[in-house]
């Protein structure tokens, strides 16, 4: 049972387009919400988050929106540059109760062409 | 800045064989957690700790064993070895939830 879908594997988008990524949950105990972006042969590094209390936040050139009520979220990158190449996971996260871990989705793999 | 640390980066196990994969922090946080990545896959939390003496079960603990007798260390004890194991594992910490830092990684390759 995935509770976290990312359903494209890959996506490829040129220099200077809007790349978006999309994230869809299930589990309605998840009311706070992180990408991390991960490069070839190292660790994911976290890159912006949103609370369930808001629609959207913004940084820098990455901007991620949540629905609630679609549970959905995707990350918007505007311009996209080719050092952006990476894997995308989302990880949903429950704040409340003692277990406090992440829910990675299956992650996408972005490329960005020159 | 160490940030988390994990050795080794490489190791090849013989089926039945044992070994400890090494996590140490330098940031003083009381999270850490143990994830496997297989291809393809999200992260899977194979088990966390919220300090030092306390440790539990993530999703996919069976064959694995943590302790965490520190605050910086949290090694990960593979019993037993097997090709279902193969996969590559990351460390991470946090100080109080969901931001977490991560190692590099340890690929690991039963054979």
């Amino acid at each position: 049972d995935q509770q976290v879908k990312q359903n494209s594997p890959s996506l490829s988008v040129q220099e200077g387009r809007i790349s978006i990524l999309n994230c869809d949950y299930t589990n309605s105990m998840f009311d706070y919400f992180l990408w991390y972006k991960k490069y070839p042969a190292e660790g994911p590094t976290f890159l912006i988050s949103i609370s369930s209390i808001k629609d959207k936040n913004e940084d820098g050139r990455f901007t991620v929106f949540l629905n609630k009520s679609a549970k959905h979220l995707s990350l918007h990158i505007v311009p996209s540059q080719p050092g952006d190449s990476a894997v995308y996971f989302c990880a949903p996260h429950p704040t409340s109760g003692s277990a406090r871990q992440l829910t990675f989705g299956s992650g996408t793999q972005l490329t960005v062409l020159p | 800045n160490a940030g988390v640390t994990q050795t080794p980066k490489f190791r090849i196990l013989k089926i039945g064989q044992s070994m400890t994969l090494q996590c140490t922090q330098d940031m003083n946080h009381n999270y850490m957690y143990w994830y496997r990545q297989d291809p393809g896959m999200g992260l899977k939390l194979i088990y966390y700790s919220v300090g030092a003496g306390i440790t539990d079960k993530g999703e996919v603990p069976n064959g694995y064993n943590v302790s965490r007798s520190t605050t910086e260390d949290f090694p990960l004890r593979l019993e037993l070895a097997a090709p279902s194991q193969t996969s590559v594992y990351f460390c991470a910490s946090s100080p109080t939830g969901p931001e977490a830092f991560f190692g590099q990684g340890t690929r690991l390759t039963v054979v």
